[in-house]
């Protein structure tokens, strides 16, 4: 089975810094990656997919890069408002479309 | 549109009771999962639907028990919960079980108690 690792498991960082996220995964021959974000409580709101032959994607203030070779996406968010704090789960595609999600990033941005 | 939708948003059971999770769709997806989440961990596949068929069963207890009377809608009936199994339940579709490259869209989520 695939398997995600995001490290740290929380940070805190002041607004207005960038924010970079890890995740890494144990197969290299996966479909997709996606990341999400998840506020307490609440269900999952999907940030970016980026496709296996994707380097990255972006949306706004957020970029996703991919390296299937190196078995690492990372997850940058640019000038951190308080609003961003959030968690945020790195999950990949294997066989018969399942995720495999990792433990997450606990980030609280300080204002 | 890409929403999946799910009724309740809430809901408070006792252990002798029996409840119902609802799951809606209208993209035309034909593969349909359920997931249990507990607080600060991640979301743990729980059954998946291809084609309206039962096709993945991760173990899951017998008094969780899904159904997928047609292509848009996916229900998890509940019956002789304990208070572990209090969590989000969370619903998602997508376009196609197959392989891997198929984006899943998540509903927002039941919030289950169990007292």
């Amino acid at each position: 089975k695939q398997e995600v690792t995001q490290i740290p498991a929380a940070l805190s960082v002041p607004e207005g810094e960038n924010l970079v996220l890890n995740c890494s995964f144990t197969d290299s021959a996966i479909y997709n990656l996606q990341w999400f974000r998840q506020d307490p409580g609440k269900g999952l709101t999907s940030l970016l997919l980026i496709q296996s032959s994707q380097r990255e994607q972006t949306s706004g203030r957020l970029n996703a890069s991919l390296d299937k070779s190196s078995g690492r996406s990372t997850l940058y968010i640019a000038a951190s408002q308080p609003g961003d704090s959030a968690t945020y789960l790195c999950a990949d595609y294997y066989g018969n479309n399942r995720l495999a999600f990792g433990k997450g990033n606990q980030v609280v941005v300080i204002p | 549109d890409t929403e999946v939708t799910q009724t309740p948003k809430h809901l408070v059971m006792g252990m002798t009771n029996k409840k119902s999770l609802k799951c809606e769709q209208h993209m035309g997806h034909r593969a349909m999962y359920w997931y249990k989440q507990k607080a600060k961990k991640p979301p743990e596949l729980m059954f998946v639907y291809s084609y309206e068929k039962l096709s993945i069963n991760e173990s899951v207890p017998s008094r969780f028990s899904p159904e997928c009377p047609n292509s848009s809608l996916l229900n998890l009936h509940l019956h002789a919960l304990q208070p572990e199994d209090s969590a989000l339940y969370l619903c998602a579709s997508s376009q196609s079980p197959a392989g891997g490259g198929y984006e899943q869209y998540f509903g927002p989520g039941t919030r289950l108690t169990v007292t």
